[in-house]
């Protein structure tokens, strides 16, 4: 069973501070991280595709860095602002894992407080 | 316009029942998912299909049946509802089937067995 662990759960971020979090994954067979971004009542919407070693991404002020040798990677938020609180989810595709099989962590919840 | 989407947005239906739930993708992906969002809110792949070609089928139960009539639509057949069939189901495209591109995701369908 692989395990994906995005930490911490939740967090609150008053806005105008940056914060960042972590999503754990197995280091070996590493295929892909793909990290989405949801809002309650939407549907997840893709931040970011990671499949290299040291991939650095950014979009606005939100970016993810990548290690594969060690099974990490973070998301950071720059400057968060209310409409930034949301879940935010990882997930991990396996170089064995059959056809494109994604395995999602739990999320951690960010809450931006005016 | 909507990119993926899927009918019914709410089902509300008693045990026992045979249920649809409908989904469809107008951003000529090759490769769509059925989801589970889980009692602990996480998201769990039941199926993937690929040009019409299942290739992720998990241990889901054999009630649950998808049909793929083009690359374009994957619907959800789930026979003789159970109780712990609610949750909220989710479909989702993606330009192949390398898990090196995103996902989209449809806004959910919440299926409540009474």
């Amino acid at each position: 069973i692989l395990n994906v662990e995005q930490s911490p759960q939740s967090l609150h971020v008053q806005e105008g501070d940056s914060t960042n979090f972590t999503c754990s994954f197995p280091s070996s067979n590493f295929y892909a991280l793909h990290w989405y971004r949801w809002e309650t009542a939407k549907s997840p919407e893709a931040l970011f595709v990671m499949t290299l070693n040291g991939d650095e991404k950014k979009k606005g002020q939100i970016s993810a860095t990548l290690n594969t040798k060690e099974g990490y990677s973070y998301l950071y938020i720059k400057g968060s602002q209310p409409e930034d609180s949301a879940t935010y989810l990882c997930a991990f595709k396996w170089r064995g894992a059959a056809g494109n099989k994604l395995t999602f962590g739990g999320g951690t919840r960010v809450l931006v407080k005016p | 316009d909507t990119a993926v989407s899927q009918t019914p947005k709410y089902l509300v239906t008693q045990m026992g029942n045979d249920k649809s739930i409908k989904c469809e993708q107008n951003l000529g992906h090759d490769t769509m998912y059925w989801y589970k969002q889980d009692s602990k809110k996480f998201l769990k792949i039941m199926f993937s299909y690929n040009n019409k070609e299942l290739i992720i089928n998990e241990t889901v139960p054999n009630r649950f049946s998808p049909k793929s009539p083009d690359k374009a639509h994957l619907n959800l057949h789930i026979n003789s509802l159970e109780l712990g069939d609610s949750a909220v189901y989710f479909c989702a495209s993606s330009q192949d089937g390398s898990a090196s591109y995103e996902q989209y995701f449809g806004p959910g369908t919440r299926l409540t067995v009474t």
